[in-house]
């Protein structure tokens, strides 16, 4: 089976900008979730889908949102970027749902804002 | 916020002594996972426990959960320099989202 995939690798935008991050879950898993790993902050949950729904959304402000489509791939957004917003972007997929087995995850996309 | 707090920080061990991770939580929880993260790459699951398990192993790994303590630990044996990395301990409580802890580097010298 192949394993949890993220594109782009690395990623490099300027304040102001956007940008879109798309992570393709193992074959047969429903859910995905995200979180943003610093090194302040360590590994923070941003949120998690399963067969489209959110159901769960951490701690971060709106200009971070998210989808999953019918396939289960899912994409992250985040608008209107600020130096703050440079990090390492995980996805992860799971059978059951986050938090409830393990979790298998991606590689990450390294984004870095200037 | 970091529901998991790893301890220590850092460790530094020799190859072939084994080496000791601990963990506590703040809040109930419905299992407690371990990963690993090789330099800024992917996490990588080593072992869950459930909040009714009290020990579990894994090859080289072995976990204990004390819930009324709410602590945790991991334990692997026999050390390799293959096993240096991040180590992390996250918590599941039934709230579709993992709450890690900030993790502890490991060293493992040849």
């Amino acid at each position: 089976k192949a394993g949890v995939t993220q594109t782009p690798r690395y990623l490099i935008k300027t304040r102001g900008q956007q940008v879109t991050l798309s992570c393709s879950p193992i074959s047969g898993h429903r859910s995905v979730s995200w979180y943003q790993q610093t090194p302040g902050q360590g590994l923070q949950f941003l949120f998690e889908y399963f067969s489209e729904t959110q159901r769960n959304k951490g701690n971060f402000p709106g200009r971070f949102s998210g989808r999953q489509f019918s396939n289960s791939r899912s994409e992250m957004n985040v608008s209107t970027l600020e130096l703050g917003d440079s990090a390492l972007y995980l996805c992860a997929s799971s059978l059951a749902g986050t938090g409830a087995d393990e979790q298998f995850f991606g590689p990450g996309t390294r984004l870095t804002v200037l | 916020s970091q529901q998991g707090e790893e301890d220590p920080q850092a460790l530094s061990i020799q190859e072939g002594e084994n080496a000791t991770m601990n963990c506590s939580y703040k809040t109930s929880i419905n299992n407690l996972q371990w990963y690993r993260q090789n330099s800024g790459r992917g996490l990588v699951h080593l072992i869950l426990i459930r909040s009714n398990e009290r020990e579990k192993h894994s090859g080289r790994l072995r976990v204990t959960l004390d819930t009324s303590k709410k602590s945790s630990s991991l334990l692997i044996t026999a050390s390799r320099a293959a096993d240096t990395a991040s180590y992390f301990c996250a918590t599941g409580a039934g709230s579709y989202q993992l709450t890690f802890g900030k993790g502890t580097k490991l060293s493992v010298i040849p």
